[in-house]
């Protein structure tokens, strides 16, 4: 069995500070990992993901995330938050080897404040 | 440009019709997904389906059917329908087995039941 627990359903930053959206999961197997970005009336696209080789992930718009086994935790963050940064966030985990369910988070709504 | 196609975008219809949402999913992709987003359940997993077999269920009512063809695309038929059946509905494909389980998402088809 798999599961994500996402910490915090709305998350608000002032612009430039520090993003952080915390990620916990469960997983019987070696897990692969992921943060999509959902923008207001769009679908999902993946922001980064984590598949077994480095632990610190590196994704698009200035996210990266690390992979911490000891802690089950996958958290995303980045620097500096822009006006842009505006969007849902979903964390979500798959087993790897088989037919891949995904199971993905409730989702955090992320605020930025000028 | 995720490369997977849903139709229709949107969909207006009453309570008791039934409707059909389909889904294209990306060239050499083998698996579909469906998931439904509403405001107050975020966003729940439906079913997945893996060359043309259903390989595993969600929240999914028995209301609700699904099925992959032959060429791979996939209808997603909701019956009986209810106020609370409004929602985003999406489709999500993936190369299948011994992938990553990353998912490349559609834009959705956003219905509303009236």
């Amino acid at each position: 069995a798999q599961s994500v627990t996402q910490l915090g359903s709305h998350v608000s930053v002032s612009e430039g500070a520090l993003v952080l959206l915390r990620c916990n999961y469960s997983s019987s197997v070696p897990p692969y990992l992921f943060w999509y970005v959902q923008y207001p009336n769009q679908g999902l696209q993946l922001l980064l993901k984590y598949t077994s080789a480095a632990t610190l992930v590196k994704g698009i718009n200035g996210f990266e995330a690390e992979f911490k086994k000891s802690e089950t935790s996958f958290h995303l963050t980045k620097p500096s938050a822009h006006m842009s940064d505006a969007a849902e966030y979903f964390c979500a985990v798959s087993s790897s080897g088989g037919y891949q369910k995904v199971t993905f988070g409730i989702g955090t709504k992320l605020q930025v404040i000028p | 440009d995720s490369g997977v196609t849903q139709t229709p975008k949107h969909l207006i219809t009453a309570t008791g019709q039934r409707v059909t949402l389909r889904c294209s999913p990306r060239s050499g992709d083998l698996s579909v997904y469906w998931y439904q987003q509403s405001l107050d359940q975020g966003l729940q997993f439906l079913i997945q389906y893996y060359n043309g077999e259903e390989r595993a269920k969600g929240n999914i009512l028995e209301r609700f059917s699904a099925q992959q063809f032959p060429d791979l695309h996939s209808e997603l038929n909701l019956s009986s329908l209810e106020l609370g059946d409004s929602a985003l509905y999406f489709c999500a494909s993936s190369v299948g087995r011994m992938n990553t389980g990353e998912l490349f998402f559609g834009e959705g088809s956003r219905l509303t039941v009236l």
